[in-house]
C-alpha cells in the first residue's frame, strides 16, 4: 500500500517567508509526528498528533513554528519568518498503534 | 533528561564481513526499540524492532540484541553488502500519555567497501 508521502521534496526560500509543508499519511493511521534532522545529525521531535485529541507540541523551538491536522489525515506543518537555522530535513511518520512510526522521504528546506 | 547514546559514529567494513552498532538509553522505562535505516536523500526505513520482553530478535542478515540490564542494545549485521551502506539510528520508547515517545540515537554512517 501507499506509504507516508511529504511535500515538497525540496523547497528553498528566503530568510523572512513564511512556509508550509506538507504530509500525507498512511490511510487509516490516527498517529502523525513531526520530526527535524539537521544535517549530520539525529531526529528531534517536533509535534504529536493523536485522533482529536490536543496536539502535543513540547517539541517545537519556537513560535514561529506551527502545526494543524485537518479532518484526522493531513498534516501542514507551518514556519513563519524562516531563519537560516531553519534549513533541515523535515520528516513525518505516522503510526497506527503509536509503537512503530513509518516514516515519509522527508522535505529538504534551504532558507537562504 | 532522557537520551540515548549510539557508537560508532562511523563504521567501515568489508563486504562479507559483519557490522555491529550499539545504543544506550537512560529511561529505565523504555520498552520498544526500533531501528531505522537511512540512504541518501530518502526517510528512515524500519528495519528491525524489538521489545522488552525478548532478548534478541533475527531477521535474515540482521539481528538485534536487548540487554534491560546493562540498558543497552545492538544491531548485528552479517555478511555486509554495498547496499547495507547508509546511516542507521536506533531509538528507544516507551508509552507516554497515549502514545511512544521514541529517543533517537545520534546515527552511525555504515560504509561496506566492496
Amino acid at each position: 500500500g501507499a506509504g507516508v508521502s511529504q511535500s515538497p521534496s525540496n523547497k528553498v526560500t528566503e530568510k523572512g517567508k513564511d512556509v508550509e509543508l506538507r504530509c500525507d499519511p498512511i490511510s487509516g493511521h490516527t498517529a502523525l509526528y513531526w520530526y527535524r534532522q539537521s544535517l549530520g545529525q539525529g531526529l528531534e521531535f517536533l509535534i504529536y498528533f493523536q485522533g482529536n485529541s490536543a496536539p502535543d507540541k513540547s517539541g517545537l523551538p519556537s513560535d514561529r513554528f506551527s502545526a494543524e491536522r485537518t479532518g484526522g489525515s493531513v498534516s501542514t506543518l507551518t514556519i513563519q519568518r524562516t531563519q537560516q537555522e531553519d534549513s533541515a530535513v523535515y520528516l513525518c511518520a505516522s503510526s497506527s498503534t503509536g509503537e512503530t512510526q513509518y516514516f515519509g522521504p522527508g522535505t529538504r528546506l534551504l532558507v537562504l | 533528561g532522557e537520551n540515548v547514546e549510539q557508537h560508532p559514529s562511523t563504521l567501515s567494513v568489508q563486504e562479507g564481513d559483519s557490522a555491529v552498532i550499539k545504543c544506550t538509553y537512560s529511561d529505565s522505562a523504555s520498552n520498544y526499540f526500533p531501528w531505522y535505516k537511512q540512504e541518501l536523500g530518502k526517510g528512515p526505513q524500519l528495519i528491525i524492532d524489538i521489545r522488552s520482553n525478548v532478548g534478541e530478535k533475527k531477521d535474515q542478515r540482521i539481528a538485534v540484541t536487548l540487554n534491560k540490564t546493562a540498558k543497552h542494545f545492538s544491531l548485528h549485521i552479517t555478511e555486509t553488502q554495498p547496499e547495507d551502506s547508509a546511516v542507521y539510528f536506533c531509538a528507544a520508547s516507551r508509552r507516554h500519555s497515549g502514545t511512544y515517545k521514541y529517543i533517537f540515537g545520534t546515527g552511525t554512517r555504515l560504509k561496506v567497501l566492496a
